[in-house]
């Protein structure tokens, strides 16, 4: 089945204390891409990649940071979180740029 | 800085058509308009997108003006399950590196009532 899997789902975790949200694709799409949902905000792009080893920074990056080493997988890194990377994250993938997203799950964090 | 306007919030009773509009006043001549929605806090769905002429699948049709300045999303027959926030999106600007960045904005909640 063609689906974006991320995990955690649910995290609650302290202040400054490095954490790592998977995100794996298995439709070999080239472009994948971060998401956060704020109530009010609708969802703000935080990274997106092109394809391996091409990243780039979306609209919210700061305190972010993501890698492209292989097709499917893309983790999202906080290095150091604070309580306002509190969020809803999503991550999607395309066939290209400007194809459909398929979207996963979902993970909620909350930082103390 | 937006690059479409929805309105925040629409209703439609159940079994009637739901047209949600998007002003998109900016669109460059090989931009596509995407719509996806996103029902409570699952993951957005995609539903249709075209280029310049209207567009139609199992879920909805999407209507482009003729000078792609606005489009309307129409789902036939609404149903309670329909109940959802539904965005609207092109591609940005192109300015180098920005080529990858999508911008969703705060959509339109749709809610459908008995």
């Amino acid at each position: 089945e063609a689906q974006v899997t991320q995990n955690p789902r649910y995290l609650i975790t302290v202040t400054g204390k490095k954490l790592t949200v998977t995100c794996s694709q298995n439709m070999n799409h080239e472009y994948m891409s971060w998401y956060r949902q704020d109530p009010g905000l609708g969802l703000r792009q935080i990274y997106y990649s092109m394809n391996v080893e091409v990243t780039d920074k979306g609209d919210v990056p700061e305190g972010y940071k993501v890698s492209r080493k292989e097709k499917r997988n893309f983790p999202l890194i906080l290095e150091s979180p604070s309580p306002n990377q509190t969020s809803l994250y999503f991550c999607a993938s395309s066939i290209q740029v400007y194809s459909p997203q398929h979207f996963g799950d979902g993970t909620r964090l909350s930082i103390l | 800085d937006a690059k479409t306007t929805q309105p925040p919030s629409m209703d439609c009773a159940e079994g009637r058509a739901a047209n949600l509009p998007c002003n998109h006043s900016t669109i460059s001549g090989n931009e596509y308009v995407y719509w996806y929605r996103q029902i409570h806090s699952q993951g957005p769905q995609y539903i249709i997108h075209g280029l310049k002429n209207n567009e139609t699948n199992e879920m909805a049709s999407l209507i482009i003006t003729e000078d792609r300045k606005s489009s309307t999303l129409i789902l036939p027959h609404a149903t309670l399950r329909d109940t959802a926030v539904y965005y609207c999106i092109v591609r940005p600007p192109d300015r180098g590196s920005t080529l990858g960045r999508l911008y969703f904005g705060r959509g339109t909640q749709l809610t459908v009532w008995p």
